[in-house]
């Protein structure tokens, strides 16, 4: 069974940090393009950053670029977020997601998602 | 950046009866090379994560029911459900995943009547 399991959110205050990782099984992790999404509370879903499969091509939403990094293990099969200089405006549920093969192509697997809330 | 407009934001439909949702592209994401639409439409129930029920604009996801379909080509789609169904009750997003960022419409509630 494909599964992606998503942990480390929380409550953090602004300006904080926190690193968010998503643990990956029945699929083969490596070949894949992954994602992380947000939704925040009330609100619709929003794409943050992809990967690629051998972790050198990334890309952001303007929303997080240079405070945001996606990074990927693929011998531990497990992909992370790392989250900085936050705001309220990041507060939200975390989704790690499964893109495709090649990179242009939809977003067929999802966790659970995880909850960051940004507040002092 | 590709914006995706949804019409209408929330719908109330009854039991049986068909539902429509509609999603305009701000260009279009027809891709020359293959004739393939990049765009996916998305069921989300309160609590959960989205799931996918189409891809490619028409492609139906495996153990979608055939109720579900997705028609359109390149800045106009829509949604079609033929019956509706208790079950069917969502928020129901369309997106473009033909080049970054890969954004959302802004998402249609389905009620029923």
């Amino acid at each position: 069974e494909v599964q992606l399991v998503e942990s480390g959110g929380g409550v953090v205050q602004p300006g904080g940090s926190l690193r968010l990782s998503c643990g990956v099984s029945g699929f083969t992790f490596s070949i894949y393009w992954m994602h992380w999404l947000r939704q925040g509370p009330g609100k619709g879903l929003v794409w943050v950053s992809r990967i690629g499969p051998d972790g050198k091509s990334t890309a952001y939403a303007d929303s997080v670029n240079g405070r945001f990094t996606i990074s990927r293990d693929n011998a531990e099969n497990t992909l992370s977020l790392q989250l900085s200089s936050l705001t309220a405006e990041d507060t939200a549920v975390y989704y790690c997601v499964r893109g495709g093969i090649a990179l242009a192509e939809t977003f067929s697997v999802w966790g659970q998602g995880t909850l960051v809330t940004v507040s002092s | 950046d590709i914006v995706l407009t949804q019409s209408p934001d929330s719908l109330a439909a009854s039991l049986g009866e068909r539902a429509t949702i509609n999603c305009k592209s701000s260009q279009s994401i027809l891709h020359s090379s293959n004739s393939q639409n990049y765009l996916s439409w998305y069921q989300q129930k309160p609590g959960q994560p989205p799931k996918l029920l189409m891809s490619w604009a028409s492609i139906r996801e495996s153990g979608i029911p055939d109720r579900f379909s997705g028609s359109g080509s390149g800045t106009d789609f829509t949604l079609t459900i033929s019956s509706l169904q208790a079950e069917d009750v969502a928020v129901y997003y369309c997106q473009q995943y033909y080049g970054s960022p890969y954004n959302f419409g802004q998402g249609t509630n389905l009620e029923i009547k």
